[in-house]
């Protein structure tokens, strides 16, 4: 059974801090993982990951894969109220792309 | 452009009865997948669709169907409720089965 674990569960940080949320994962069929960022309803999109090594970068927040040790990291840097939320990672198996998703990490930034 | 859209958005049934959720993907998105989020759960895949056909399907129930319409809109649909059923279903839809999928605010079912 595909398994995907998050870590830690949740963590509360000042804003202005630099936080790293970890994803571990065992699948078969690796196709991608994703991370996503669920504040009230949807989670929002943020980074696909496919290739080892290469760090994918949106503004505060990187990214980067590891297929060899089979993990994940997102940082969060110089953090702010805007960033407390749910962060899930996914993993997408298979043909039919389907995602299996971890638990999420509850991150709350204080001003 | 606008992104995935769900109705209703809020659901309440009882035991025992039926209920059909809706889903508009995003413009020129050819797969929709349908996931179940339980409170402090990440989501759990139900099913996927694309071009029409059922791609995948998740650990759920012959109680839990679905189809896709030729417009690529969805329908998820539960018979039988049972408590447990009571839960955030999201669709999210992608380009193609290699794009990363996008979601839609999700359905709030609660069933009583």
């Amino acid at each position: 059974e595909d398994k995907v674990v998050q870590s830690p569960l949740s963590l509360v940080v000042h804003e202005g801090d630099t936080v790293t949320l970890n994803c571990s994962y065992e699948v078969t069929n690796f196709r991608s993982l994703l991370w996503y960022k669920q504040e009230k309803k949807a989670p929002t999109f943020l980074f696909m990951l496919t290739s080892s090594g290469i760090e994918k970068k949106s503004g505060r927040l990187s990214s980067i894969l590891d297929k060899k040790e089979l993990f994940s990291i997102l940082n969060i840097t110089a953090t702010q109220t805007g960033d407390s939320a749910i962060y899930l990672c996914a993993v997408e198996t298979g043909a039919n792309s389907k995602l299996t998703f971890g638990k999420g990490i509850t991150l709350s930034v204080r001003p | 452009d606008a992104g995935v859209t769900q109705s209703p958005t809020h659901l309440i049934k009882t035991r025992g009865q039926h209920v059909t959720l809706r889903c508009s993907p995003i413009s020129g998105h050819k797969s929709v997948s349908w996931y179940q989020q339980v409170l402090g759960q990440g989501p759990q895949f139900i099913f996927q669709y694309y071009e029409k056909e059922e791609r995948g399907r998740g650990n759920f129930p012959d109680r839990f169907s679905a189809r896709q319409f030729p417009n690529y809109s969805s329908e998820l649909n539960v018979n039988a409720l049972l408590l447990g059923d009571s839960a955030l279903y999201l669709c999210a839809s992608s380009r193609d089965v290699d794009q990363p999928q996008h979601f839609g605010d999700g359905t709030r079912l609660s069933i009583l």
